[in-house]
Protein backbone atom coordinates (compact mmCIF):
# COMPACT_ATOMS: atom_id res chain seq x y z
CA UNK A 1 0.00 0.00 0.00
CA UNK A 2 1.07 3.56 -0.49
CA UNK A 3 2.32 5.37 2.13
CA UNK A 4 4.56 8.40 3.59
CA UNK A 5 6.25 7.78 7.11
CA UNK A 6 7.68 9.96 9.29
CA UNK A 7 9.91 8.10 12.00
CA UNK A 8 10.23 11.10 14.65
CA UNK A 9 7.44 12.32 15.97
CA UNK A 10 8.91 15.37 18.05
CA UNK A 11 12.47 16.87 17.38
CA UNK A 12 14.31 19.69 19.91
CA UNK A 13 17.19 21.09 18.62
CA UNK A 14 19.58 24.41 20.01
CA UNK A 15 19.35 27.59 18.13
CA UNK A 16 21.95 27.66 15.44
CA UNK A 17 22.12 24.12 15.25
CA UNK A 18 21.50 22.18 12.09
CA UNK A 19 18.58 19.85 11.32
CA UNK A 20 17.36 17.10 9.32
CA UNK A 21 13.98 15.52 9.20
CA UNK A 22 13.05 12.16 7.82
CA UNK A 23 10.78 11.07 5.17
CA UNK A 24 10.53 7.91 3.72
CA UNK A 25 7.86 6.91 1.01
CA UNK A 26 6.72 3.56 0.07
CA UNK A 27 5.30 4.26 -3.96
CA UNK A 28 5.36 1.88 -6.73
CA UNK A 29 6.64 4.75 -8.91
CA UNK A 30 8.36 7.75 -7.79
CA UNK A 31 5.76 10.19 -6.71
CA UNK A 32 5.49 14.03 -6.56
CA UNK A 33 7.20 14.98 -3.08
CA UNK A 34 6.53 17.75 -0.80
CA UNK A 35 7.41 19.23 2.86
CA UNK A 36 4.38 21.27 4.37
CA UNK A 37 4.89 23.38 7.46
CA UNK A 38 2.20 24.24 9.77
CA UNK A 39 2.67 27.09 12.15
CA UNK A 40 0.78 27.58 15.33
CA UNK A 41 -2.76 29.16 14.31
CA UNK A 42 -1.66 28.78 11.07
CA UNK A 43 -2.96 26.76 7.50
CA UNK A 44 -0.02 24.22 5.71
CA UNK A 45 2.61 26.03 3.84
CA UNK A 46 4.72 24.42 1.25
CA UNK A 47 8.13 24.88 1.94
CA UNK A 48 9.55 22.54 -1.13
CA UNK A 49 8.71 20.44 -3.93
CA UNK A 50 10.43 17.53 -5.65
CA UNK A 51 8.73 16.49 -9.35
CA UNK A 52 11.62 15.23 -10.99
CA UNK A 53 15.26 16.55 -12.13
CA UNK A 54 17.67 17.81 -9.55
CA UNK A 55 17.53 15.45 -6.01
CA UNK A 56 18.44 18.50 -4.30
CA UNK A 57 15.49 20.98 -3.82
CA UNK A 58 15.99 24.21 -2.33
CA UNK A 59 13.00 25.84 -0.74
CA UNK A 60 11.63 28.53 1.45
CA UNK A 61 13.02 29.76 4.57
CA UNK A 62 16.19 28.53 4.09
CA UNK A 63 14.81 24.70 4.12
CA UNK A 64 16.50 22.22 1.32
CA UNK A 65 15.51 18.21 0.94
CA UNK A 66 17.16 15.70 -0.63
CA UNK A 67 15.58 13.19 -2.85
CA UNK A 68 17.55 9.66 -2.73
CA UNK A 69 15.17 7.13 -5.15
CA UNK A 70 17.60 4.52 -4.10
CA UNK A 71 16.36 4.94 -0.10
CA UNK A 72 13.03 6.17 -0.70
CA UNK A 73 13.79 9.11 1.03
CA UNK A 74 12.93 12.76 1.09
CA UNK A 75 14.42 14.41 3.87
CA UNK A 76 14.22 18.28 4.95
CA UNK A 77 17.53 19.80 6.07
CA UNK A 78 18.11 23.40 7.49
CA UNK A 79 21.88 24.33 8.23
CA UNK A 80 21.17 26.41 10.88
CA UNK A 81 17.46 26.44 13.46
CA UNK A 82 15.85 29.75 14.01
CA UNK A 83 13.54 30.01 16.81
CA UNK A 84 10.67 30.71 14.01
CA UNK A 85 11.17 27.43 12.77
CA UNK A 86 9.44 26.08 15.68
CA UNK A 87 6.54 24.10 14.05
CA UNK A 88 4.88 21.05 12.95
CA UNK A 89 6.53 19.69 9.60
CA UNK A 90 4.48 17.33 7.36
CA UNK A 91 6.15 14.70 4.48
CA UNK A 92 3.65 14.44 1.07
CA UNK A 93 3.91 12.23 -1.76
CA UNK A 94 1.16 13.15 -4.60
CA UNK A 95 0.43 10.08 -7.37
CA UNK A 96 -2.11 9.50 -9.78
CA UNK A 97 -4.57 12.14 -8.01
CA UNK A 98 -4.00 10.02 -4.57
CA UNK A 99 -2.39 12.87 -2.07
CA UNK A 100 -0.46 10.96 1.27
CA UNK A 101 0.93 12.82 4.43
CA UNK A 102 3.01 11.37 6.93
CA UNK A 103 1.87 11.93 11.06
CA UNK A 104 4.18 14.91 11.46
CA UNK A 105 7.21 16.14 13.24
CA UNK A 106 7.36 18.50 15.92
CA UNK A 107 10.00 20.78 15.65
CA UNK A 108 11.00 22.82 19.17
CA UNK A 109 13.83 25.09 19.13
CA UNK A 110 15.51 25.60 22.25
CA UNK A 111 17.00 29.06 23.07
CA UNK B 1 -5.28 37.57 -3.11
CA UNK B 2 -6.67 36.02 -0.35
CA UNK B 3 -6.19 32.14 0.49
CA UNK B 4 -8.00 29.42 1.82
CA UNK B 5 -10.41 30.67 4.67
CA UNK B 6 -12.51 28.09 7.37
CA UNK B 7 -15.14 28.36 9.47
CA UNK B 8 -15.29 28.24 12.08
CA UNK B 9 -11.91 27.55 13.22
CA UNK B 10 -12.93 25.54 16.63
CA UNK B 11 -16.02 23.77 16.97
CA UNK B 12 -17.04 22.36 20.52
CA UNK B 13 -20.11 20.05 20.14
CA UNK B 14 -21.72 16.85 22.18
CA UNK B 15 -21.99 14.33 20.44
CA UNK B 16 -25.26 13.40 18.27
CA UNK B 17 -24.88 17.08 17.15
CA UNK B 18 -24.79 17.96 14.22
CA UNK B 19 -21.76 20.98 12.81
CA UNK B 20 -21.05 22.50 9.42
CA UNK B 21 -17.83 22.95 8.98
CA UNK B 22 -17.43 25.53 5.49
CA UNK B 23 -14.29 26.18 3.21
CA UNK B 24 -13.69 29.38 1.12
CA UNK B 25 -10.97 28.01 -1.72
CA UNK B 26 -8.77 30.61 -3.66
CA UNK B 27 -11.03 31.91 -6.70
CA UNK B 28 -10.77 30.40 -9.48
CA UNK B 29 -9.38 27.19 -8.10
CA UNK B 30 -11.33 24.61 -10.09
CA UNK B 31 -10.33 21.63 -7.72
CA UNK B 32 -11.32 21.31 -3.63
CA UNK B 33 -10.24 18.83 -1.00
CA UNK B 34 -11.07 17.94 2.25
CA UNK B 35 -8.32 16.65 4.57
CA UNK B 36 -8.90 15.22 8.12
CA UNK B 37 -5.77 15.06 10.94
CA UNK B 38 -6.97 13.09 14.00
CA UNK B 39 -4.74 13.85 16.89
CA UNK B 40 -1.01 13.18 16.45
CA UNK B 41 -2.10 10.66 13.30
CA UNK B 42 -1.19 11.48 9.41
CA UNK B 43 -3.22 13.82 7.58
CA UNK B 44 -6.01 12.05 5.62
CA UNK B 45 -7.88 12.26 2.65
CA UNK B 46 -11.78 12.51 2.87
CA UNK B 47 -12.90 13.75 -0.85
CA UNK B 48 -11.78 15.89 -3.82
CA UNK B 49 -13.94 18.10 -5.67
CA UNK B 50 -13.60 19.84 -9.22
CA UNK B 51 -15.73 22.29 -9.55
CA UNK B 52 -19.08 21.19 -8.22
CA UNK B 53 -18.73 17.67 -8.86
CA UNK B 54 -17.18 14.94 -7.17
CA UNK B 55 -13.98 13.71 -8.40
CA UNK B 56 -12.96 11.05 -5.64
CA UNK B 57 -15.02 10.77 -2.08
CA UNK B 58 -12.99 7.39 -1.16
CA UNK B 59 -11.54 8.52 1.97
CA UNK B 60 -15.14 9.66 3.45
CA UNK B 61 -15.24 7.84 6.48
CA UNK B 62 -19.06 6.73 6.53
CA UNK B 63 -22.84 8.00 5.73
CA UNK B 64 -22.43 10.36 8.62
CA UNK B 65 -20.38 13.11 6.76
CA UNK B 66 -22.15 15.11 3.82
CA UNK B 67 -20.06 17.36 1.32
CA UNK B 68 -21.29 19.55 -0.27
CA UNK B 69 -19.90 22.17 -3.15
CA UNK B 70 -22.69 24.77 -4.19
CA UNK B 71 -21.94 26.17 -7.84
CA UNK B 72 -18.37 25.16 -7.68
CA UNK B 73 -17.31 28.10 -5.33
CA UNK B 74 -17.60 27.58 -1.22
CA UNK B 75 -18.00 23.96 0.05
CA UNK B 76 -19.52 22.65 3.15
CA UNK B 77 -18.94 19.36 5.43
CA UNK B 78 -21.67 18.29 7.28
CA UNK B 79 -21.03 15.98 10.43
CA UNK B 80 -24.75 14.33 11.44
CA UNK B 81 -24.45 12.94 13.75
CA UNK B 82 -21.04 13.62 15.74
CA UNK B 83 -19.86 11.04 17.61
CA UNK B 84 -16.31 11.16 19.31
CA UNK B 85 -13.97 9.86 16.99
CA UNK B 86 -15.15 12.45 14.88
CA UNK B 87 -12.90 14.68 16.69
CA UNK B 88 -9.80 16.28 14.92
CA UNK B 89 -8.74 18.91 12.49
CA UNK B 90 -10.45 19.13 9.27
CA UNK B 91 -8.69 20.64 6.82
CA UNK B 92 -9.90 22.29 3.54
CA UNK B 93 -7.15 22.95 0.38
CA UNK B 94 -7.78 24.21 -3.12
CA UNK B 95 -5.70 24.28 -6.40
CA UNK B 96 -6.09 25.23 -9.94
CA UNK B 97 -6.85 23.38 -12.40
CA UNK B 98 -3.36 22.05 -13.59
CA UNK B 99 -3.33 21.55 -10.09
CA UNK B 100 -4.61 18.37 -10.04
CA UNK B 101 -1.62 17.01 -12.06
CA UNK B 102 1.21 18.34 -9.88
CA UNK B 103 0.02 17.86 -5.97
CA UNK B 104 0.41 21.11 -5.21
CA UNK B 105 -2.20 22.68 -2.74
CA UNK B 106 -2.92 25.70 -0.99
CA UNK B 107 -4.45 24.91 3.08
CA UNK B 108 -6.75 26.71 5.12
CA UNK B 109 -5.60 26.95 8.82
CA UNK B 110 -8.20 24.12 9.50
CA UNK B 111 -11.21 23.28 11.53
CA UNK B 112 -10.80 22.01 14.80
CA UNK B 113 -14.10 20.05 15.75
CA UNK B 114 -14.16 18.24 19.69
CA UNK B 115 -17.02 16.16 20.07
CA UNK B 116 -17.50 15.42 23.86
Amino acid sequence: AQSVTQPDIHITVSEGASLELRCNYSYGATPYLFWYVQSPGQGLQLLLKYFSGDTLVQGIKGFEAEFKRSQSSFNLRKPSVHWSDAAEYFCAAYNNNDMRFGAGTRLTVKP
Amino acid sequence: EAGVTQFPSHSVIEKGQTVTLRCDPISGHDNLYWYRRVMGKEIKFLLHFVKESKQDESGMPNNRFLAERTGGTYSTLKVQPAELEDSGVYFCASSPRQGAYTGELFFGEGSRLTVL
